[in-house]
C-alpha cells in the first residue's frame, strides 16, 4: 500500500519560515493537499491541489510538490499556526494520510 | 454553511458493530462524495470509505472486508457500518466531505466535530 511520510515534529520561532515535508513514492504525479488539526478540533483543509489556498485560509500558508516530496511552507509563523499537520494524496483506490507533523512555535 | 454532524453509540461491545450516521444540512448531499475518517486517541488519521451521492462505495482495503457506507438522500444522511469490533477501532470518528471532482483531486473541505467511539466490554 501507498505510504506518505512526514517527520513527527517541526520547530519554529514566531515570524520565521516553517517548511514541513511529506514524501511518497513519485508524488508529484498525483495531488498532495494539508490539513490543520489543533488540540480537540476537527482537520482545516489549508492546501489542495498542491498549491490551492482555500477561501479564509491566510496567504502565509503556500504549498509545493515536486519529485517524491510535497511541502507546506508557513511564512511568518505566528503563535496561533501552532497544531498537527497532516499530508493526503490518492493513490490507486484510496486516500492516504501522512503520518502527522506537530509544528511547535517557539 | 455547510455543517455535517456525527451521531451513534458512544461505546461498542468487541465483536459487535459499530454504527454511526451523518446529517448533512446547508447544502445538498447530491453531487458530492462522503467520507467516513477515524483517529485513535493520540494517533494520525485514517480514511474508511466514501459513498458518492448515487451509492457507489469505494472502502479503504485494509478495512473492506467490514466496513458497509450507505447514504438516504431524502434523509440528507450518510451512514458507517463496521462490524466485528475490536479495541483497535477505538477512535475519534469523523464525517467529511469531497468535491465532485476526480478522486486523484480529490480532497476534504467539510468535517464533522467528531465523535469518540470505544469498543470495550
Amino acid at each position: 500500500s501507498y505510504e506518505l511520510t512526514q517527520p513527527p515534529s517541526v520547530s519554529v520561532s514566531p515570524g520565521q519560515t516553517a517548511s514541513i515535508t511529506c514524501s511518497g513514492d513519485k508524488l508529484e504525479d498525483k495531488y498532495a493537499c494539508w490539513y490543520q488539526q489543533k488540540p480537540g478540533q476537527s482537520p482545516v483543509l489549508v492546501i489542495y491541489q498542491d498549491t490551492k489556498r482555500p477561501s479564509g485560509i491566510p496567504e502565509r500558508f503556500s504549498g509545493s510538490n515536486s519529485g517524491n516530496t510535497a511541502t507546506l511552507t508557513i511564512s511568518g509563523t505566528q503563535a496561533m499556526d501552532e497544531a498537527d499537520y497532516y499530508c493526503q494524496a490518492w493513490d490507486s483506490s484510496s486516500w492516504v494520510f501522512g503520518g502527522g507533523t506537530k509544528l511547535t512555535v517557539l | 454553511q455547510v455543517q455535517l454532524q456525527e451521531s451513534g453509540p458512544g461505546l461498542v461491545k468487541p465483536s459487535e458493530t459499530l454504527s454511526l450516521t451523518c446529517t448533512v444540512s446547508g447544502d445538498s448531499i447530491s453531487n458530492y462524495y462522503w467520507s467516513w475518517i477515524r483517529q485513535p486517541p493520540g494517533k494520525g488519521l485514517e480514511w474508511i470509505g466514501y459513498i458518492y451521492y448515487s451509492g457507489s462505495t469505494n472502502y479503504n482495503p485494509s478495512l473492506k472486508s467490514r466496513v458497509t457506507i450507505s447514504v438516504d438522500t431524502s434523509k440528507s444522511q450518510f451512514s458507517l457500518k463496521l462490524n466485528s469490533v475490536t479495541a483497535a477501532d477505538t477512535a475519534v470518528y469523523y464525517c467529511a466531505r469531497s468535491p465532485p471532482t476526480a478522486a486523484r483531486l480529490g480532497y476534504f473541505d467539510y468535517w464533522g466535530q467528531g465523535t469518540l467511539v470505544t469498543v470495550s466490554s
